[in-house]
């Protein structure tokens, strides 16, 4: 199975309202990364995270790693409707080239 | 620059029938992934490569075989398929397991 897990599946958000995804694992992970898929597309790297307790931004979006390296989290502010598609963690354990895909949250803007 | 193409972008099958999916990439990366995605399951791993002439079964292997003659090119085969494998088909590559790149997907039925 996956080993990674991703809450919530769906996000549904007022236009301008923030939200969290977040992003679970079992196991350690040796680093994190972070990508977006549009409706119909492919999925796009955002952003990876290897440092225990790094926080990234990227404009209205900042990530996060946990302290122990098992868990992440992204949180969107002021959402626009850009922000709509799919947002997939991906993570990968020390030693292991597998790189696993949580189930993605998917994100619906109401304007 | 191309990047990762698939090919083809379409395909309906019959079940029972085989084929074969291509995946090319012109970065120069080690590292190829094969993921199918199915609704509500995001990106599973069916088959990965470090290397040229280098395989490996991901999360769902089953009923898929795959090769890395050369190391731009990663083939993904069905040799007799069923309608379970159904899905959207993606490759991706990377430089040792950093920033994946995704191509733009291979849309398949099986009837």
């Amino acid at each position: 199975g996956q080993q990674v897990m991703q809450i919530p599946q769906y996000q549904h958000v007022q236009e301008g309202e923030d939200f969290t995804t977040y992003c679970n694992s079992s196991t350690t992970l040796s680093n994190i990364q972070w990508y977006k898929q549009r409706p119909g597309g492919h999925p796009v790297f955002l952003i990876q995270l290897v440092k225990s307790g790094e926080v990234k931004k990227q404009k209205r979006l900042t990530f996060q790693f946990g302290e122990a390296k098992k868990n992440s989290s992204l949180h969107i502010t002021a959402t626009q409707t850009t922000d709509v598609g799919t947002y997939f963690c991906a993570g990968r354990r020390s030693n292991d080239y597998k790189l696993s895909f949580g189930a993605g949250t998917t994100v619906t803007v109401r304007a | 620059n191309a990047g990762v193409t698939q090919t083809p972008k379409f395909r309906v099958l019959k079940t029972g029938q085989s084929m074969t999916l291509l995946c090319a990439q012109d970065m120069n990366h080690e590292y190829m992934y094969w993921y199918r995605q199915d609704p509500g399951m995001g990106l599973r791993l069916i088959h990965y490569s470090v290397g040229e002439g280098t395989t490996a079964k991901g999360e769902v292997p089953d009923g898929y075989n795959v090769s890395r003659l050369k190391k731009q090119n990663f083939l993904l085969g069905l040799e007799s398929a069923a309608p379970s494998q159904t899905s959207v088909y993606f490759c991706a590559s990377s430089l040792q397991g950093v920033e994946a790149f995704f191509g733009q997907g291979t849309r398949l039925t099986v009837v």
